[in-house]
């Protein structure tokens, strides 16, 4: 089945470790987004991607870092630089042709802090 | 700066009660608006508005919007408890393929 598929669904960070949250699409979209979603916050853009090898920083990018190698993957890494790194993740997708397309949305990472 | 407002942030009804949820926008150059709903993990799709005053529906869910007014309503009528979840709204700016969404709106559906 096609689909964006996150990894991993839960996620431990420990003081000054940077970790990586995977977002893998079979969809062919050609653009990828990640979110982050606190309590009462909705959801807050950090980075996207409309193209391979090309992204651009969302509203709340500080902390934060991505790569865009492959159509399919589009991984988050979570730096020590981010001093409040607990939430939910979301990654979405969405294809660029036919113009207006909705977003579709992966099941999300939670990362907490030990 | 965009901004998506949406009302109320939570509800609480009974089965068979009709909601209205709002979502209201202040943008410069409007795309579409979506609603989108979210039980435990991945928001789903519900509707995607980019004229006024036409109507779009699928079963029990309806919504609606006003370019002119500048905000949309989600409507859910005869409601159940597997209607209970965070529904949010994101709008889309012309040029743009990027949401702005708005907080959320938890409904809780109780028997």
């Amino acid at each position: 089945d096609g689909g964006i598929t996150q990894s991993p669904k839960y996620l431990f960070r420990k003081e000054g470790q940077n970790v990586t949250l995977s977002c893998e699409q079979n969809l062919n979209h050609d653009a990828m987004y990640w979110y982050r979603q606190d309590p009462g916050q909705g959801l807050r853009l950090i980075y996207y991607s409309q193209i391979v090898n090309d992204f651009q920083k969302g509203d709340i990018a500080e902390g934060y870092s991505v790569s865009r190698e492959k159509k399919e993957s589009f991984p988050l890494t979570v730096t020590s630089a981010q001093k409040n790194p607990t939430a939910f993740y979301l990654c979405a997708s969405h294809a660029k042709s036919g113009g207006n397309q909705p977003q579709h949305f992966g099941d999300g990472t939670r990362l907490s802090i030990l | 700066e965009d901004k998506v407002v949406q009302s109320p942030l939570s509800l609480v009804v009974h089965e068979g009660d009709t909601v209205t949820l709002n979502c209201s926008y202040e943008v410069t150059n409007f795309r579409s608006l979506l609603w989108y709903k979210q039980e435990k993990k991945a928001p789903t799709f519900l509707f995607m508005l980019t004229s006024s005053g036409i109507e779009k529906k699928s079963g029990r869910l309806s919504s609606i919007l006003d370019k002119k007014e500048l905000f949309s309503i989600l409507n859910i009528t005869a409601t159940q408890t597997g209607d209970s979840a965070v529904y949010l709204c994101g709008q889309r700016g012309a040029g743009s393929y990027q949401l702005t969404f708005g907080k959320g709106t938890k409904l809780s559906v109780i028997p």
